[in-house]
């Protein structure tokens, strides 16, 4: 398997602007999870979905930040307007819960996101 | 509240070195703890998950070992190599939830 697959690796855009980050999680794998990583406050949860569902948003900072999973392949969070403290390295992650016990995470390569 | 608080928060030896990483959490009910290792420039990659009735464990040169009592854990690297340099984080479940919380981590950096 290719692994967790993000688009774009490196996103540069002006304050203001509209920015999507793109993800294909590992096939089979029904949970879903974006996280935001800065050298300040390291890795945070932002949401995560459950069989395409979002199961808990709570970590995503405000309105301006969105994410959809319209099916099983696909995910996308979106920033609209953009502003410079979005600046960060989004990661996607995704896992297949199985009974019994704890669940591996595996996460992608990550969008580096500067805002100018 | 609950956190996870890792030591040192950078640490540099010499190839061939043994070397230990601290982690200490305070998140409760405590169901299992985690331990990543980041290169540069890549996402995070599952070293060893442990259950709060695991003590010990191992990955080739690298051993996990967890004091749910204390509530503490170490992650011992042995005959450190070049490519061991890399950020390393503990990461433990939040209230037996999907919702992860991670450490700062610790910056190993291994010199020839």
């Amino acid at each position: 398997d290719a692994g967790v697959i993000q688009s774009p690796r490196h996103e540069v855009t002006e304050m203001g602007q509209e920015v999507t980050l793109r993800c294909k999680p590992i096939s089979g794998h029904d949970y879903l999870f974006w996280y935001r990583q800065t050298m300040m406050r390291g890795l945070e949860l932002l949401i995560y979905f459950n069989n395409n569902v979002p199961i808990d948003d709570s970590g995503m900072p405000e309105d301006r930040f969105s994410a959809k999973m319209p099916n099983a392949s696909f995910s996308t969070l979106k920033i609209q307007p953009s502003e410079p403290r979005d600046s960060a390295v989004y990661f996607c992650a995704s896992s297949l819960v199985l009974a019994g016990g704890p669940y591996e995470q595996y996460f992608g390569p990550g969008t580096r996101l500067t805002v100018t | 509240k609950n956190q996870v608080e890792q030591s040192p928060q950078s640490l540099i030896i010499l190839e061939g070195k043994n070397c230990t990483l601290q982690c200490n959490y305070t998140v409760s009910p405590f169901s299992n703890l985690r331990w990543y290792k980041q290169d540069t420039g890549r996402g995070p990659v599952s070293l060893t998950i442990m259950t709060f009735s695991e003590n010990t464990k191992s990955n080739g040169r690298y051993t996990a070992t967890l004091d749910a009592d204390t509530k503490q854990s170490s992650l011992h690297i042995t005959a450190s190599q070049l490519s061991d340099s890399a950020s390393y984080i503990c990461v433990v479940p939040f209230d037996n939830t999907d919702k992860l919380i991670f450490g700062t981590g610790t910056r190993l950096q291994v010199f020839p």
